[in-house]
């Protein structure tokens, strides 16, 4: 079965700071993993994916992830943190082991300094 | 940009109402999803809906939680009795193909239940 780990539950930056939030991800099989955001009373909002193409997937607000099978991670990043980048992220895994539900890891949050 | 929609964005009932929460799938999605966050924790799945049946579900998922796709574009969990531990986030989510094929889940923003 997949799950995910998420490396700290909280994680502060200040503003134009490198954002890096760790994930790392158990699977048998081929993972499909997700970056989710959550901000403040919202929603889950899709950030990006991986899906077995490229190894480094570009996703919105200037976040990006890289696949590193050697080392079963899926690292978030985003080179200069914005005050507005502020909120929960979850890092989630689906894949091939008879189940359609996505594992989510326990979210870190961000905080972001001025 | 289509999009899941939930209601109502925020419950309170008292303990052992029954509660009947709403989602609109995007209009072509085939499977549905029920997660939710209890307060601090992470997001949990319940249960998967597709071609008018439950596929998956959850050990959470117990004989107080039904779903229904009661015409074409509503998707709803219904929680019968509910408890003081049933307050959290409900999140409903669709996804056009299979998990298998790897599609993505879209999510709804959610509807907070407090039980009092």
């Amino acid at each position: 079965a997949q799950s995910v780990t998420q490396l700290g539950s909280h994680v502060s930056v200040s503003e134009g700071a490198l954002v890096l939030l760790r994930c790392n991800y158990s699977s048998s099989v081929p993972p499909y993993l997700f970056w989710y955001v959550q901000y403040p009373n919202q929603g889950l909002q899709l950030l990006l994916k991986y899906t077995s193409a490229a190894t480094l997937v570009k996703g919105i607000n200037g976040f990006e992830a890289e696949f590193k099978k050697s080392e079963t991670s899926f690292h978030l990043t985003k080179p200069s943190a914005h005050m507005s980048d502020a909120a929960e992220y979850f890092c989630a895994v689906s894949g091939f082991d008879g189940g359609p539900d996505m594992r989510f890891g326990a979210g870190t949050r961000l905080t972001v300094k001025p | 940009e289509p999009e899941v929609t939930q209601t109502p964005s925020h419950q309170v009932t008292q303990m052992g109402q029954e509660v009947i929460l709403h989602c609109v799938p995007i209009s072509n999605h085939l499977y549905f999803y029920w997660y939710r966050q209890i307060l601090g924790q992470k997001v949990e799945f319940l249960v998967s809906f597709y071609n008018n049946e439950i596929s998956e579900k959850s050990e959470i998922f117990d004989d107080q939680f039904s779903v229904e796709r009661p015409d074409g574009s509503n998707f709803t969990l219904k929680i019968r009795s509910t408890k003081l531990e049933d307050s959290a986030m409900y999140f409903c989510a669709s996804s056009q193909e299979d998990y298998r094929l790897t599609d993505t889940q879209y999510f709804g923003p959610g509807t907070r239940l407090t039980v009092l």
